[in-house]
């Protein structure tokens, strides 16, 4: 079983609000993802860390700004939340290997009104 | 183009019925995963393929390098399997559009 948490579960939050987007994981991994997915689309990866310290940018270009301090952490923040911000973002954790397997936190439905 | 193509798009089945669902990619890889999400949104990795073939319950899936193709199956397929059925390969986790099924009873 994966213990990797996200909060919070649903958002609604107004325009230009800055929010942050948990997520932690308990099972020691190495790395750690943000995945976006628009309602019926593909997954997109923003955001990835190797380990503490570490932060890289995926293929799909965001605005929000990744951190990781600790091992078992990697905040999400939007400095000032649009209406384009509106939809699903997951965070997934792996050992670090390229093949490992990635477990999946519950996701955060944000809605930028 | 997306580099990871999924077919169908949409699937309906009977329960009971032997359902497939393929995955083709155009770059090389180390790995493939086969990910379901259930319509909460939660996602569940189901296998990670790099050769041949994997099974884990009603759930086969298979993948063939050389022809840069994996399906996915589910025998005896119930209700319960409803859901998106998503392809990704391992170069920085690249996402198929994702296979709707849903199983009637």
């Amino acid at each position: 079983e994966a213990d990797i948490y996200q909060t919070p579960r649903y958002l609604v939050i107004g325009t230009g609000k800055k929010i942050t987007l948990e997520c932690s994981q308990t099972m020691g991994h190495d790395k750690m993802y943000w995945y976006q997915q628009d309602p019926g689309m593909e997954l997109h990866l923003i955001h990835y860390s190797y380990g503490v310290n570490s932060t890289e940018k995926g293929d799909l270009s965001s605005e929000s700004t990744v951190s990781r301090i600790r091992t078992e952490h990697f905040p999400l923040t939007l400095e000032s939340a649009r209406p384009s911000h509106t939809s699903q973002y997951l965070c997934a954790s792996s050992v670090g290997t390229r093949t490992d397997t990635q477990y999946f936190g519950p996701g955060t439905r944000l809605t930028v009104l | 183009k997306n580099e990871v193509e999924q077919s169908p798009q949409n699937l309906t089945a009977q329960e009971g019925e032997f359902i497939t669902i393929n995955c083709s990619y155009s770059v090389g890889i180390s790995a493939l995963h086969w990910l379901q999400q259930h319509p909460g949104g939660g996602i569940v990795s189901l296998f990670m393929l790099s050769s041949g073939k994997k099974k884990h319950g009603r759930l086969i899936a298979t993948i063939n390098i050389q022809e840069k193709h994996s399906s996915l199956h589910i025998t005896a397929s119930h209700p319960r399997d409803s859901a998106v059925y998503i392809c990704a390969v391992n170069n920085d986790m690249r996402f198929g559009a994702g296979t709707r099924l849903t199983v009637k009873p």
